[in-house]
């Protein structure tokens, strides 16, 4: 299985932008990125995925670099709800629906 | 999208016994996940529960000890049997994203502690 590479921790203000790396250098051409986040005693919810192109939606935008070998989870505007284990998973066809979830990130957000 | 609903939310057991966790969903789905999430831990597969047939298990994971049932399209339970301390954690149930490109949906997870 493709891995990916998360920081542990981040810190953020209230309101500010956030940017959440990932590195997947062993992503092939058909995975996917997926990003889910936890909130605490939450199951894990989904944010947004990709293949090649950045995607935007209401949650969040996802930037994929040119050679995918690495992604950008950006929360426009963070606020204290969006405090969460975020996730970066690849999602390859053979693997029947499974999600492989790495460590994340933990995201804190100062007010 | 899917609702999903788990019970117990959570529950303290003895060590010995054996915790049956249910998960109903409220749309017809082919395949189920169970997972699991040590204290401060990621989340584990354990399974894929298919309707109609046996579950698939994970590495290190062994039907002995967390047997599953799939009686319908809409309904699993995952028993965690002769249970331990080191089986305390948060068992999820998980629908949906099958197609690379599709979401998948979880329960809020039953918060198991083995005294």
């Amino acid at each position: 299985d493709a891995k990916t590479t998360q920081p542990n921790s981040m810190e953020s203000n209230e309101e500010e932008p956030v940017h959440l790396p990932c590195n997947h250098s062993t992503i092939s051409g058909t995975d996917y990125i997926h990003w889910y986040r936890q909130l605490p005693s939450q199951g894990p919810e989904y944010v947004i995925h990709g293949l090649t192109s950045n995607v935007n939606n209401r949650m969040a935008s996802l930037a994929i670099a040119e050679d995918r070998k690495s992604s950008t989870l950006i929360l426009h505007r963070a606020t204290l709800r969006d405090a969460a284990v975020y996730y970066c998973i690849l999602r390859a066809y053979n693997q029947g629906g499974k999600l492989i979830f790495g460590q994340g990130t933990e995201l804190s957000v100062k007010p | 999208s899917a609702v999903i609903s788990q019970k117990p939310s959570r529950d303290i057991c003895q060590r010995g016994t054996s915790l049956t966790i249910q998960c109903q969903v409220d749309s017809q789905v082919t395949m189920m996940f169970w997972y699991r999430q040590q204290p401060g831990q990621s989340l584990t597969l354990i399974a894929t529960a298919n309707q109609g047939s046996e579950a698939t298990y994970e590495s290190g994971f062994v039907i002995d000890k967390f047997p599953i049932s799939r009686p319908n399209l809409t309904f699993s339970t995952l028993t965690v049997s002769n249970m331990s301390p080191e089986d305390s954690s948060i068992y999820l149930c998980s629908v949906g994203g099958l197609f690379m490109n599709t979401e998948a949906f979880f329960g809020q997870g039953t918060r198991l502690t083995v005294v």
